[in-house]
C-alpha cells in the first residue's frame, strides 16, 4: 500500500541552526502538507502546497519556514534558525486530486532543539 | 473559519464496552468531517470521513459515525472496546476549497483507555 515516508524519524538540533525534514508523498498525488504536534497538544497546520507552490499557510509558518519540492518526488520543510519553541513532531501529508479524499500522513519526525 | 471541539480529553472504558467519543464542529461552508487514529509514537491514521451522502460512516476496526448537521456533531462510536482500540483520537475539519488548500483542523484529541 502506498504510502508517505519521512526522514529522519529524529532529529536533535541546537538553536539557531537550520533544518530541512524530508518528506516523500504518495506518488500520484497532488496536494502537499505540513503539521505540526507540540507534545500534548492538538495537530497544528502550517502550510499546504500545490502545483509548486504555496497555497495557504498559518500564522506559525512565518519567514523562518520554507517548503520546497525540489524534484517529482521529495517535498520538504526548512526552518533557518530553530528556536526551543520549534521543538515538535512534524507530519507531512498528501492527499489526491479529488476535493473529497482524505490525506495520508507520514509518521512523522520528532524535532527537537536544544 | 472552521473548529473542531472534543469533549473529553480522557475517555476509559472497559474492554467489550460501547466507545463514544463526541466532536463538534463550526463551519461557515459545508464541512468534510474526518477521525485519525494516533497510536503511541506513530503517525495519524484515517478511521473514517464523512464527505457527502450517507450521514452514517463506517470505518476500520468497526468504529463508526454520524454526521448530524442539527447538531454541528461528528460523534465516533464503537459498540464493543478491545484492549488495541487504546490511542488517542482526533477528530478534524476541512472546508470544500477549489484549487488547493483543503487543509484540516483538528480537535484537541482525546486519549482512550480500555481496561480489563
Amino acid at each position: 500500500e502506498p504510502e508517505v515516508t519521512q526522514t529522519p524519524s529524529h532529529q536533535v538540533t541546537q538553536m539557531g541552526q537550520e533544518v530541512i525534514l524530508r518528506c516523500v508523498p504518495i506518488s500520484n498525488h497532488l496536494y502537499f502538507y505540513w503539521y505540526r504536534q507540540i507534545l500534548g497538544q492538538k495537530v497544528e497546520f502550517l502550510v499546504s502546497f500545490y502545483n509548486n507552490e504555496i497555497s495557504e499557510k498559518s500564522e506559525i509558518f512565518d519567514d523562518q519556514f520554507s517548503v520546497e519540492r525540489p524534484d517529482g518526488s521529495n517535498f520538504t520543510l526548512k526552518i533557518r534558525s530553530t528556536k526551543l519553541e520549534d521543538s515538535a513532531m512534524y507530519f507531512c501529508a498528501s492527499r489526491d486530486r479529488a476535493m473529497n479524499t482524505e490525506a495520508f500522513f507520514g509518521q512523522g519526525t520528532r524535532l527537537t532543539v536544544v | 473559519a472552521q473548529s473542531v471541539t472534543q469533549l473529553g480529553s480522557h475517555v476509559s472504558v472497559s474492554e467489550g464496552a460501547l466507545v463514544l467519543l463526541r466532536c463538534n464542529y463550526s463551519s461557515s461552508v459545508p464541512p468534510y468531517l474526518f477521525w485519525y487514529v494516533q497510536y503511541p509514537n506513530q503517525g495519524l491514521q484515517l478511521l473514517l470521513k464523512y464527505t457527502t451522502g450517507a450521514t452514517l460512516v463506517k470505518g476500520i476496526n468497526g468504529f463508526e459515525a454520524e454526521f448530524k448537521k442539527s447538531e454541528t456533531s461528528f460523534h465516533l462510536t464503537k459498540p464493543s472496546a478491545h484492549m488495541s482500540d487504546a490511542a488517542e483520537y482526533f477528530c478534524a475539519v476541512s472546508s470544500i476549497l477549489t484549487g488547493g488548500g483543503n487543509k484540516l483542523t483538528f480537535g484537541t484529541g482525546t486519549q482512550l483507555k480500555v481496561e480489563l
